[in-house]
């Protein structure tokens, strides 16, 4: 068990390039979140999957985002045409609900977002 | 909705005395989740403890113990013997059993352990 991880750890972008991020969650957990951390803030809840389907998304999940979890193993979270607003820690976690009781989320170490 | 709030922004503290965080949560929910996670300088999120609300049981882990009291909505957490490694940013956390189990953080404490 490697734990969850996010690549790339850090990104510096241009205002209107696209970017996607990646998230490896724990191999046998079955659900994976997205969170955003802006500065001073706690983390935000953006989307979530159950295997390879994405059953909410947050408000703050504009159209130029986009989430995906094609296989219910790793996920990418796209933002299209990026703007300064968008730069951010994004989070990723993991979770198993196989077990029927409610266990932690792990956390993985993030992707800081810098849009200049 | 669900709400956390952590009124205290920022807490320095000199090594060896002890803290307490403060956490108020809100929820209509009667079954619910609570959290601590701790967030040092590298960033990632550290799970601390879970409690969920049919156990008001305060519990103790080393230095680490919380109180948990559901007549003041309070899940509050102390650090007994603050060492310069418990220096971090602290979120509390709720989570609802409906919907989509995510997380609702407060806006975190830091706490800076001064040796």
């Amino acid at each position: 068990d490697t734990g969850v991880s996010q690549n790339p750890r850090h990104k510096i972008t241009k205002r209107g390039q696209n970017v996607t991020f990646r998230c490896d969650p724990i191999s046998e957990h079955n659900r994976l979140y997205w969170y955003r951390q802006t500065l001073g803030q706690g983390p935000e809840f953006l989307t979530y999957f159950q295997n390879e389907a994405q059953l909410e998304k947050s408000r703050l999940l504009s159209d130029r985002f986009s989430a995906e979890r094609p296989k219910g193993s790793f996920s990418t979270l796209e933002i299209q045409r990026t703007e300064q607003g968008d730069s951010a820690m994004y989070l990723c976690a993991s979770i198993s609900t196989g077990t029927g009781s409610y266990n932690e989320q792990f956390f993985g170490p993030g992707t800081r977002l810098t849009v200049l | 909705a669900q709400k956390v709030t952590q009124a205290q922004t920022e807490i320095s503290v000199v090594e060896k005395e002890d803290v307490t965080l403060d956490c108020v949560y809100e929820t209509r929910d009667t079954t619910y989740y609570l959290f601590w996670y701790k967030q040092p300088p590298s960033g990632e999120l550290v799970f601390l403890i879970r409690r969920n609300s049919f156990d008001e049981q305060n519990e103790i882990s080393g230095r680490y113990s919380w109180n948990f009291q559901k007549s003041t909505s309070s899940f509050n957490f102390t650090i007994t013997a603050s060492q310069v490694v418990d220096s971090a940013v602290y979120f509390c956390a709720l989570s609802v059993q409906t919907g989509a189990n995510n997380l609702f953080f407060g806006t975190g404490t830091r706490l800076t352990v001064i040796p």
